[in-house]
């Protein structure tokens, strides 16, 4: 299968400021790659869908000016959350769209102080 | 709309015993079906799928599921459970066509006891 990487995998950061996630497909050329998030002990969520070169489709409750998406390559797409909250602070999964399954990054884990 | 409940959220089981995770699905055109497994603090790792043709697909690591379409089921099996098992295991269900996004379930934690 592909291989996705995910970077950073830990990032603390404070209140207010802004951190970029960027999502890596070392092997293929991904068209589509999905945004997922983790809260402690629950499912993965999806965030938002990113296709090359065209906006990022949000899914509803989740704000788009906020978790900012560019997937500006086949090979990266990058999640950008803005003025950050400890309320941000969550599991976000990456993963790309192979022939008929996804293959996911091994994850960031952003915690705001 | 689809959905997928995954039947209880924790499950222990012996080594050596059967292991038997319940997912039912709900999806109004023919899906694909997944299961994954993931270990602490790290991504998911696909353990099978279901695309078409053979009900009964077997994956990584001794693990098989069977899709039961009068029954909307695709519950994971494995015959002896290891200690390396334990994990928390999500079964996914998605479109065969279009944006093909992964619906998830609520997961369930496999416990192994010595």
């Amino acid at each position: 299968g592909a291989v996705v990487s995910q970077h950073p995998s830990r990032v603390i950061c404070k209140s207010g400021t802004s951190v970029k996630i960027e999502c890596r497909s070392l092997d293929f050329q991904a068209t589509t790659m999905f945004w997922y998030r983790q809260f402690p002990k629950q499912s993965l969520m999806l965030m938002a869908t990113s296709n090359e070169g065209s906006k990022a489709t949000y899914e509803q409750g989740v704000e788009k000016d906020k978790f900012l998406i560019n997937h500006a390559s086949l090979t990266l797409s990058t999640l950008t959350v803005t003025s950050a909250h400890p309320e941000d602070s969550s599991f976000y999964i990456c993963s790309i769209q192979g022939y008929n399954e996804q293959f996911f990054g091994p994850g960031t884990r952003l915690t705001v102080l | 709309a689809q959905s997928v409940t995954q039947l209880g959220s924790h499950v222990s089981v012996s080594e050596g015993a059967l292991v038997l995770l319940r997912c039912n699905y709900s999806s109004s055109v023919p899906p694909y079906l997944f299961w994954y497994v993931q270990y602490p603090n790290q991504g998911l790792q696909l353990l099978l799928k279901y695309t078409s043709a053979a009900t009964l697909v077997k994956g990584i690591n001794g693990f098989e599921a069977e899709f039961k379409k009068s029954e909307t089921s695709f519950h994971l099996t494995k015959p002896s459970a290891h200690m390396s098992d334990a994990a928390e295991y999500f079964c996914a269900v998605s479109e065969r066509t279009g944006r093909r996004a992964l619906t998830f379930g609520s997961g369930t934690r496999l416990q192994v006891q010595p």
